[in-house]
């Protein structure tokens, strides 16, 4: 069946330095994926997505990488914050693009 | 904009009774409507799409009779966990899907807080 997972259930970082959270899928026929970040007690927070026609997007210090060879999600943090504390779940759009498919979240703590 | 709304942020009931969580779309229409939980430590699980005037899809799993979903306008879902017990304790999510919105695209509404005693 369709899944997700991540490679890392915690990533700890120092301030200042470049994270890297990466996520591998196994529904090839996935077209669409997004990154959400998490915190403590709230829901999910849209960071940033791309699709399969895509292998790297950009945003505001942070890029998503797509491998779609080896189906694998990356998204890199730049200059990572204290704020940038988190969970982090890569999600995927399914057959028919209806129902999103979570993965089982990175928890990235960022130490000061 | 996109802005999801829930409400109660968070509720304490007796084990048997009935609560009812609202989800609402603030500043767009949502055709479709998804209620997730999430417990401890764990990723989201959909529960079920809920299409507004018609019947929710419910994930494999999922009681309907359990979990009655409503999703009778285009700003508004509920969800209603009757006769709670313990085990339905979980943190529920709701996100929603806007009439116009890019292809996938889910706004998250903050979460309920549910605990049964």
């Amino acid at each position: 069946g369709e899944s997700v997972g991540l490679h890392l259930p915690t990533l700890s970082v120092q301030e200042g330095d470049n994270s890297i959270i990466n996520c591998a899928y196994s529904n090839s026929a996935s077209d669409y994926f997004i990154w959400y970040k998490q915190e403590s007690g709230k829901g999910p927070q849209f960071i940033i997505d791309i699709r399969s026609n895509m292998d790297k997007r950009q945003g505001q210090r942070v890029t998503v990488l797509l491998n779609k060879t080896v189906k694998h999600l990356s998204l890199q943090i730049a200059a990572t914050q204290p704020g940038d504390s988190a969970v982090y779940f890569c999600a995927e759009i399914g057959t028919g693009f209806q129902k999103l498919v979570f993965g089982t979240g990175t928890r990235l703590l960022v130490s000061p | 904009g996109a802005v999801v709304s829930q409400h109660p942020s968070w509720v304490i009931c007796k084990s048997g009774t009935s609560v009812k969580i609202e989800c609402r779309s603030l500043d767009f229409q949502a055709t479709t409507m998804f209620w997730y939980r999430q417990f401890p430590k764990q990723s989201l699980m959909l529960m079920a799409t809920s299409n507004e005037g018609s019947k929710a899809t419910y994930e494999q799993g999922v009681e309907k009779d359990k979990f009655l979903i409503n999703h009778a306008s285009l700003t508004l879902s509920t969800l209603t966990v009757t006769s709670a017990h313990p085990e339905d304790s979980s943190f529920y999510i709701c996100s929603a899907r806007s009439v116009r919105g890019v292809l996938g695209t889910q706004y998250f509404g903050p979460g309920t807080r549910l605990t049964v005693l």
